[in-house]
């Protein structure tokens, strides 16, 4: 079976451009995740969709950054404009139930920005 | 904010020694995962643990998490060069199906 799938897997963008990052998640999960890792600041959770509802967008550092779910399959992620301390790895991570139940959370192999 | 805080930061041993991480907070948990991250790729998930004071072993690795559902370890015993990676603890509670990540034991075993 085909696991979370990201897009694009590497990108280099000047600063001010528009960056689109998608992610496919493992059909039947109902929960989708955005998160960012950088050396500084690890792992951050973006924002987390459950039913393609956004349920808690906290984490989503500036109105720079949007994310949406129009359906089960299909998630975006976008910065607009993009700034150089937005390069970062962004994943993708979707799961069935709930994390506090202890269900697994499946990660995308992430999608490598670069604003220079 | 649940904060997490793993330390060492950083391990180098050689092939066949032993290592403890650990994975620290000061809230209450009511689960607690680990995750190995390998260069160019996103966490994949060891273990689960939800009981307060539970051991659970995957072949040469055995997880604990703490009586008060504060902490955990990770015990590596012989360790081997193909468990270099990124090790990472992630904690959920019970107001959401959020998981918050520690920053990560950066672990290198040299043959």
């Amino acid at each position: 079976d085909a696991g979370v799938i990201q897009s694009p897997r590497h990108e280099v963008t000047e600063m001010g451009q528009e960056v689109t990052l998608r992610c496919k998640p493992i059909s039947g999960h109902n929960s989708l995740f955005w998160y960012r890792q950088t050396m500084m600041r690890g792992l951050e959770l973006l924002i987390y969709f459950n039913n393609n509802v956004p349920i808690d967008d906290s984490g989503m550092p500036e109105d720079r950054f949007s994310a949406k779910m129009p359906n089960a399959s299909f998630s975006t992620l976008k910065i607009q404009p993009s700034e150089p301390r937005d390069s970062a790895v962004y994943f993708c991570a979707s799961s069935f139930g709930s994390a506090n139940s202890g269900n697994t959370i499946y990660f995308g192999e992430g999608s490598w920005l670069t604003v220079v | 904010t649940q904060l997490l805080e793993q330390s060492p930061q950083f391990l180098s041993i050689q092939e066949g020694e032993n290592l403890t991480v650990y994975c620290n907070s000061s809230s209450v948990f009511s689960s607690l995962q680990w995750y190995r991250q390998e260069p160019g790729e996103g966490p994949v998930l060891l273990v689960t643990v939800v009981t307060g004071g539970e051991v659970k072993k995957l072949k040469r690795l055995t997880f604990q998490f703490g009586d008060a559902r504060k902490d955990s370890s990770l015990h590596i015993t012989a360790a081997q060069p193909g468990d270099t990676g990124l090790y990472l603890c992630a904690g959920s509670n019970n107001a959401g199906n959020m998981l918050t990540f520690g920053g990560g034991t950066r672990l290198m075993v040299k043959p």
